[in-house]
Protein backbone atom coordinates (compact mmCIF):
# COMPACT_ATOMS: atom_id res chain seq x y z
CA UNK A 1 0.00 0.00 0.00
CA UNK A 2 1.00 3.66 0.01
CA UNK A 3 2.27 5.64 2.92
CA UNK A 4 4.91 7.66 3.87
CA UNK A 5 7.32 7.33 6.56
CA UNK A 6 10.01 8.94 8.26
CA UNK A 7 13.25 7.36 10.08
CA UNK A 8 13.06 9.44 13.70
CA UNK A 9 10.03 10.76 15.39
CA UNK A 10 12.59 13.24 17.49
CA UNK A 11 15.37 15.36 16.11
CA UNK A 12 17.15 17.48 19.31
CA UNK A 13 19.88 20.11 17.88
CA UNK A 14 21.58 23.17 18.89
CA UNK A 15 21.02 26.46 17.46
CA UNK A 16 23.02 26.92 14.57
CA UNK A 17 23.59 23.46 13.82
CA UNK A 18 22.41 22.10 10.77
CA UNK A 19 19.01 19.71 10.54
CA UNK A 20 18.70 16.38 8.59
CA UNK A 21 15.26 15.01 8.53
CA UNK A 22 14.52 11.69 6.51
CA UNK A 23 11.44 10.11 5.25
CA UNK A 24 11.07 7.28 3.37
CA UNK A 25 7.90 6.56 0.47
CA UNK A 26 6.65 3.29 -0.49
CA UNK A 27 4.97 4.57 -3.97
CA UNK A 28 7.41 4.78 -6.61
CA UNK A 29 4.94 6.14 -9.23
CA UNK A 30 4.75 8.99 -6.53
CA UNK A 31 6.14 12.31 -8.75
CA UNK A 32 5.42 15.00 -6.36
CA UNK A 33 6.40 15.59 -2.72
CA UNK A 34 5.79 18.01 0.02
CA UNK A 35 7.29 19.19 3.11
CA UNK A 36 5.19 21.00 5.98
CA UNK A 37 6.28 22.17 9.01
CA UNK A 38 3.22 22.36 11.74
CA UNK A 39 3.52 24.72 14.81
CA UNK A 40 1.93 23.73 18.24
CA UNK A 41 -1.91 24.73 17.57
CA UNK A 42 -1.61 25.85 14.37
CA UNK A 43 -1.77 23.93 11.07
CA UNK A 44 0.33 22.40 8.65
CA UNK A 45 2.44 24.97 7.04
CA UNK A 46 4.14 24.96 3.21
CA UNK A 47 8.11 24.44 3.66
CA UNK A 48 9.24 23.47 -0.03
CA UNK A 49 8.13 21.15 -2.49
CA UNK A 50 10.04 19.21 -5.28
CA UNK A 51 8.87 17.10 -8.46
CA UNK A 52 10.55 13.59 -9.44
CA UNK A 53 12.17 15.25 -12.22
CA UNK A 54 14.34 16.91 -9.39
CA UNK A 55 17.34 15.46 -6.93
CA UNK A 56 17.35 18.64 -5.26
CA UNK A 57 15.69 22.22 -4.62
CA UNK A 58 16.66 24.82 -2.42
CA UNK A 59 14.77 27.36 -0.75
CA UNK A 60 15.55 30.17 1.87
CA UNK A 61 17.51 27.56 4.28
CA UNK A 62 15.99 25.18 3.34
CA UNK A 63 16.99 22.05 1.29
CA UNK A 64 14.96 19.01 -0.49
CA UNK A 65 17.07 15.90 -1.58
CA UNK A 66 14.87 13.47 -3.56
CA UNK A 67 16.73 9.53 -4.42
CA UNK A 68 13.95 8.46 -6.14
CA UNK A 69 16.82 4.65 -5.85
CA UNK A 70 15.90 4.28 -2.84
CA UNK A 71 12.76 6.00 -2.46
CA UNK A 72 14.02 8.82 0.13
CA UNK A 73 13.33 12.29 0.72
CA UNK A 74 15.57 14.54 3.15
CA UNK A 75 14.99 18.12 4.57
CA UNK A 76 17.93 20.17 5.37
CA UNK A 77 17.83 23.22 7.50
CA UNK A 78 20.68 25.17 7.72
CA UNK A 79 21.41 27.42 10.65
CA UNK A 80 18.79 26.24 12.80
CA UNK A 81 16.75 28.40 14.63
CA UNK A 82 14.78 28.08 17.83
CA UNK A 83 11.46 29.26 15.51
CA UNK A 84 12.29 26.25 13.35
CA UNK A 85 10.97 24.13 16.30
CA UNK A 86 7.86 22.05 15.28
CA UNK A 87 6.84 18.89 14.03
CA UNK A 88 7.66 18.36 10.22
CA UNK A 89 6.13 16.38 7.72
CA UNK A 90 6.72 15.30 4.13
CA UNK A 91 3.79 14.52 2.05
CA UNK A 92 2.71 12.47 -1.34
CA UNK A 93 -0.33 12.41 -3.10
CA UNK A 94 -2.01 8.57 -3.66
CA UNK A 95 -2.08 7.06 -7.36
CA UNK A 96 -5.98 9.03 -7.22
CA UNK A 97 -3.90 12.43 -6.82
CA UNK A 98 -6.85 12.88 -4.62
CA UNK A 99 -5.74 12.37 -1.08
CA UNK A 100 -2.01 14.01 0.14
CA UNK A 101 -0.57 11.00 2.95
CA UNK A 102 1.71 12.09 5.10
CA UNK A 103 4.09 10.15 7.50
CA UNK A 104 3.59 10.25 10.94
CA UNK A 105 6.10 13.48 11.50
CA UNK A 106 9.08 14.31 13.08
CA UNK A 107 9.28 16.64 15.73
CA UNK A 108 12.70 19.04 16.15
CA UNK A 109 13.63 20.70 19.20
CA UNK A 110 16.41 23.46 18.78
CA UNK A 111 17.90 24.63 22.02
CA UNK A 112 19.73 27.85 22.43
CA UNK B 1 -4.33 38.44 1.71
CA UNK B 2 -6.11 35.91 3.95
CA UNK B 3 -5.60 32.43 4.05
CA UNK B 4 -7.63 29.67 4.75
CA UNK B 5 -9.88 30.36 7.54
CA UNK B 6 -11.84 28.15 9.76
CA UNK B 7 -14.79 28.05 12.19
CA UNK B 8 -15.05 27.73 15.09
CA UNK B 9 -11.94 27.54 16.05
CA UNK B 10 -12.65 25.25 19.09
CA UNK B 11 -15.91 22.97 20.06
CA UNK B 12 -16.97 20.72 22.45
CA UNK B 13 -19.72 18.19 22.13
CA UNK B 14 -21.41 15.62 23.80
CA UNK B 15 -21.39 11.74 22.11
CA UNK B 16 -24.69 11.39 19.42
CA UNK B 17 -24.23 15.07 18.71
CA UNK B 18 -24.11 16.26 15.23
CA UNK B 19 -21.26 19.12 14.01
CA UNK B 20 -20.39 21.54 11.54
CA UNK B 21 -17.34 23.21 10.56
CA UNK B 22 -16.64 25.34 7.98
CA UNK B 23 -14.18 26.48 6.06
CA UNK B 24 -13.23 29.39 3.18
CA UNK B 25 -10.00 28.92 1.18
CA UNK B 26 -7.69 31.35 -0.28
CA UNK B 27 -9.25 33.81 -2.52
CA UNK B 28 -8.97 32.38 -6.42
CA UNK B 29 -8.67 28.74 -5.33
CA UNK B 30 -11.29 26.41 -6.45
CA UNK B 31 -10.61 23.16 -4.29
CA UNK B 32 -10.79 22.67 -1.03
CA UNK B 33 -9.90 19.37 1.21
CA UNK B 34 -10.83 18.06 4.77
CA UNK B 35 -8.68 15.99 6.52
CA UNK B 36 -8.60 14.77 10.52
CA UNK B 37 -5.60 14.97 12.65
CA UNK B 38 -5.67 12.95 16.10
CA UNK B 39 -2.80 14.05 18.74
CA UNK B 40 0.43 12.62 17.66
CA UNK B 41 -0.58 11.69 13.95
CA UNK B 42 -0.04 13.17 10.71
CA UNK B 43 -3.33 14.46 9.03
CA UNK B 44 -5.91 11.71 7.32
CA UNK B 45 -7.83 12.76 4.12
CA UNK B 46 -11.24 12.96 4.75
CA UNK B 47 -13.02 14.80 1.44
CA UNK B 48 -11.65 16.95 -1.06
CA UNK B 49 -13.73 19.36 -3.24
CA UNK B 50 -12.87 20.81 -6.79
CA UNK B 51 -15.78 23.03 -8.38
CA UNK B 52 -18.32 22.10 -5.96
CA UNK B 53 -17.74 18.48 -6.68
CA UNK B 54 -16.71 15.80 -4.71
CA UNK B 55 -13.21 14.22 -6.21
CA UNK B 56 -12.23 11.88 -3.51
CA UNK B 57 -12.98 10.47 -0.19
CA UNK B 58 -10.88 8.71 2.75
CA UNK B 59 -11.82 5.69 4.86
CA UNK B 60 -14.37 7.65 7.35
CA UNK B 61 -17.92 6.32 7.21
CA UNK B 62 -21.06 7.67 6.04
CA UNK B 63 -21.45 9.90 9.74
CA UNK B 64 -19.02 12.19 7.66
CA UNK B 65 -20.24 14.03 4.44
CA UNK B 66 -19.16 17.92 3.15
CA UNK B 67 -20.06 20.14 0.30
CA UNK B 68 -18.72 22.77 -1.44
CA UNK B 69 -20.62 25.84 -1.81
CA UNK B 70 -20.62 28.37 -5.24
CA UNK B 71 -18.40 30.80 -3.40
CA UNK B 72 -15.66 27.46 -2.73
CA UNK B 73 -16.33 27.52 0.99
CA UNK B 74 -17.02 24.15 2.12
CA UNK B 75 -18.57 22.47 5.47
CA UNK B 76 -18.14 19.39 7.01
CA UNK B 77 -20.55 17.54 8.46
CA UNK B 78 -20.09 14.65 11.39
CA UNK B 79 -23.38 12.98 12.63
CA UNK B 80 -23.90 10.87 15.62
CA UNK B 81 -20.58 11.98 17.44
CA UNK B 82 -18.08 9.71 18.85
CA UNK B 83 -15.42 10.20 21.06
CA UNK B 84 -12.53 8.83 18.58
CA UNK B 85 -14.05 11.95 16.58
CA UNK B 86 -12.55 14.15 18.64
CA UNK B 87 -9.37 15.64 16.59
CA UNK B 88 -8.48 18.67 14.72
CA UNK B 89 -10.07 18.99 11.51
CA UNK B 90 -8.22 21.02 9.17
CA UNK B 91 -9.66 22.65 5.58
CA UNK B 92 -6.58 23.23 2.92
CA UNK B 93 -7.27 24.87 -0.68
CA UNK B 94 -5.68 24.38 -3.79
CA UNK B 95 -5.68 26.65 -6.97
CA UNK B 96 -6.70 24.22 -8.90
CA UNK B 97 -6.72 19.87 -8.71
CA UNK B 98 -4.80 18.54 -6.53
CA UNK B 99 -2.14 15.80 -7.60
CA UNK B 100 0.29 18.43 -8.26
CA UNK B 101 -0.18 21.41 -6.59
CA UNK B 102 0.61 22.14 -3.02
CA UNK B 103 -2.44 22.37 -0.77
CA UNK B 104 -2.32 25.27 1.77
CA UNK B 105 -3.64 24.70 5.31
CA UNK B 106 -6.15 26.33 7.82
CA UNK B 107 -5.70 26.44 11.35
CA UNK B 108 -8.21 23.86 11.95
CA UNK B 109 -11.04 23.41 14.28
CA UNK B 110 -10.58 21.67 17.87
CA UNK B 111 -13.47 19.14 18.20
CA UNK B 112 -13.54 17.95 21.87
CA UNK B 113 -16.02 15.19 22.36
CA UNK B 114 -17.43 14.47 25.37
Amino acid sequence: GESVGLHLPTLSVQEGDNSIINCAYSNSASDYFIWYKQESGKGPQFIIDIRSNMDKRQGQRVTVLLNKTVKHLSLQIAATQPGDSAVYFCAEYDQAGTALIFGKGTTLSVSS
Amino acid sequence: DAGVTQSPTHLIKTRGQHVTLRCSPISGHKSVSWYQQVLGQGPQFIFQYYEKEERGRGNFPDRFSARQFPNYSSELNVNALLLGDSALYLCASSLGTPGQEKLFFGSGTQLSVL
